[in-house]
């Protein structure tokens, strides 16, 4: 696998591999967290979510990750498919109802190589 | 189940016109938010209703408008188009308010709206 620095416009895995997408969120009150993929000219969609009262979560060849006490948030994919190939952006929100929608990371370009 | 489903899908308008988008939640979803999404700013938030009530909105102008219908489908408006308003607009859906707990967030496609 490729692990990658909080923030990187593109990351470029061969088929196969498994692929590590970072995302460092900015509000520490935030408790709910949501990965998404945007395939080119499709609305996002939703892959995995994960509450603040967990570390980890699985999913169908996808794992999140939350570090809470740094603020981070990684997005595992085991064994990298083509179909994969997209834009993901992690998300968060401070539930409870004082929220103003979700907060986007910048996104991170997942390039599968065959 | 059907999706979040947008309407129009791409459309070219003129600058100082004003443009109506409208979106269909999932069945049994209340609540619709809608973001904007440009290359520059990412997505960012406009506005969320839940049951006909805008609950908040985001940074925009009072340009940017919207309303919710009795069978949850929402509609946003912008007046006075200017260039920068150019942008993939997107909505969602969930069962409950945004971000309370148990309720997924889900997009529609988007409306790709381009002001010439």
């Amino acid at each position: 696998g490729e692990s990658v620095g909080l923030h990187l416009p593109t990351l470029s895995v061969q088929e196969g591999d498994n692929s590590i997408i970072n995302c460092a969120y900015s509000n520490s009150a935030s408790d709910y967290f949501i990965w998404y993929k945007q395939e080119s000219g499709k609305g996002p969609q939703f892959i995995i979510d994960i509450r603040s009262n967990m570390d980890k979560r699985q999913g169908q060849r996808v794992t999140v990750l939350l570090n809470k006490t740094v603020k981070h948030l990684s997005l595992q994919i085991a064994a990298t498919q083509p179909g994969d190939s997209a834009v993901y952006f992690c998300a968060e929100i401070e539930t409870g109802g004082g929220a103003d929608g979700l907060t986007f990371g910048k996104g991170t370009h997942l390039i599968i190589q065959p | 189940k059907a999706g979040v489903t947008q309407t129009p899908r791409y459309l070219i308008k003129t600058r100082g016109q004003q443009v109506t988008l409208s979106c269909s939640p999932i069945s049994g979803h209340r609540s619709v938010s809608w973001y904007q999404q440009t290359p520059g700013q990412g997505l960012q938030f406009l506005f969320e209703y839940f049951s006909e009530t805008q609950r908040n909105k985001g940074n925009f102008p009072g340009r940017f408008s919207g309303r919710q219908f009795s069978n949850s489908r929402s509609e946003m408006n912008v007046s006075t188009l200017e260039l920068g308003d150019s942008a993939l607009y997107l909505c969602a859906s969930s069962s409950g308010p945004s971000g309370f707990s148990g309720n997924t967030i889900y997009f529609g496609e988007g409306s790709w709206l381009t002001v010439v």
